[in-house]
C-alpha cells in the first residue's frame, strides 16, 4: 500500500493569504488527524476527520479549517496567514479505533509565511 | 499541565552506545497508551514502540525497549546498540480515550538525539 501523502512538500506565502493543504491517507484508512509542529512545541493537535466528520478539534482559532471527502482525502485550510502559521503541517492516518492503534504519518507541508 | 513531558531537549550517544530518552505522562484514565516515535531530518514520523497501560511486560521492538513505571508515570525509550541512523527526532505520545468513544493523542515536545561515530 502507498503511504500518506502530502502535497505540497514545501510553500511559501505572504501574510494575508490563505493556504490549502491536502493529504491522502493509506488506502482503506478513514480516520484523518491534523497537527502542527513548530520548534520548541513540539506536535500540536489541530483537528481530526473520520468519514466526512470532523470528530475532534484542537485549540486553535477559526482560521484554521479543514474538511474530508468521501474518498477519506483530507485538506486543511487556513486562512489570513499570520507569521505565527510557519510550521510544518503533519497529516496522520489511522486504521482502527483501538488505544494500541498506531498513526501513519506523511512527510508533511512545509509552510513559511512571509 | 502538560500531559506528556520530555526533559531533554537534546541527547548525544556514541555509537553502539545505549541510551535512555526520558518521558514522563500525566493522565487520570485507567485505560491508555503510550507511544514513541521517530522524526528523521526528512520529517515523516515512524512509529517505534507502543505500551498499554495494562501491559504487565515491558514492550520491546527489536533494539527499541520501553521502561514502563506505571506508578511513576513514566515511560522511557531505550535504544540499545545506537546507530548512526538513529540520529533524528524523537517524540513521546499518549492515546486516551475521551467522552463519546473517541480518542485524542498528545504529544511531548520532543528529544534531539545524536549519535556520534
Amino acid at each position: 500500500k502507498a503511504g500518506v501523502t502530502q502535497t505540497p512538500r514545501y510553500l511559501i506565502k505572504t501574510r494575508g493569504q490563505q493556504v490549502t493543504l491536502s493529504c491522502s491517507p493509506i488506502s482503506g484508512h478513514r480516520s484523518v488527524s491534523w497537527y502542527q509542529q513548530t520548534p520548541g512545541q513540539g506536535l500540536q493537535f489541530l483537528f481530526e476527520y473520520f468519514s466526512e466528520t470532523q470528530r475532534n478539534k484542537g485549540n486553535f482559532p477559526g482560521r484554521f479549517s479543514g474538511r474530508q471527502f468521501s474518498n477519506s482525502r483530507s485538506e486543511m485550510n487556513v486562512s489570513t496567514l499570520e507569521l505565527g502559521d510557519s510550521a510544518l503541517y503533519l497529516c496522520a492516518s489511522k486504521d482502527r479505533e483501538s488505544l494500541n492503534e498506531k498513526l501513519f504519518f506523511g512527510s508533511g507541508t512545509q509552510l513559511s509565511v512571509l | 499541565a502538560q500531559k506528556i513531558t520530555q526533559t531533554q531537549p537534546g541527547m548525544f550517544v556514541q555509537e553502539k552506545e545505549a541510551v535512555t530518552l526520558d518521558c514522563t505522562y500525566d493522565t487520570s484514565d485507567q485505560s491508555y497508551g503510550l507511544f514513541w516515535y521517530k522524526q528523521p531530518s526528512s520529517g515523516e514520523m515512524i512509529f517505534l514502540i507502543y505500551q498499554g497501560s495494562y501491559d504487565e511486560q515491558n514492550a520491546t521492538e527489536g533494539r527499541y525497549s520501553l521502561n514502563f513505571q506505571k506508578a511513576r508515570k513514566s515511560a522511557n525509550l531505550v535504544i540499545s546498540a545506537s546507530q548512526l541512523g538513529d540520529s533524528a527526532m524523537y517524540f513521546c505520545a499518549m492515546r486516551e480515550a475521551y467522552s463519546g468513544g473517541y480518542q485524542k493523542v498528545t504529544f511531548g515536545i520532543g528529544t534531539k538525539l545524536q549519535v556520534i561515530p
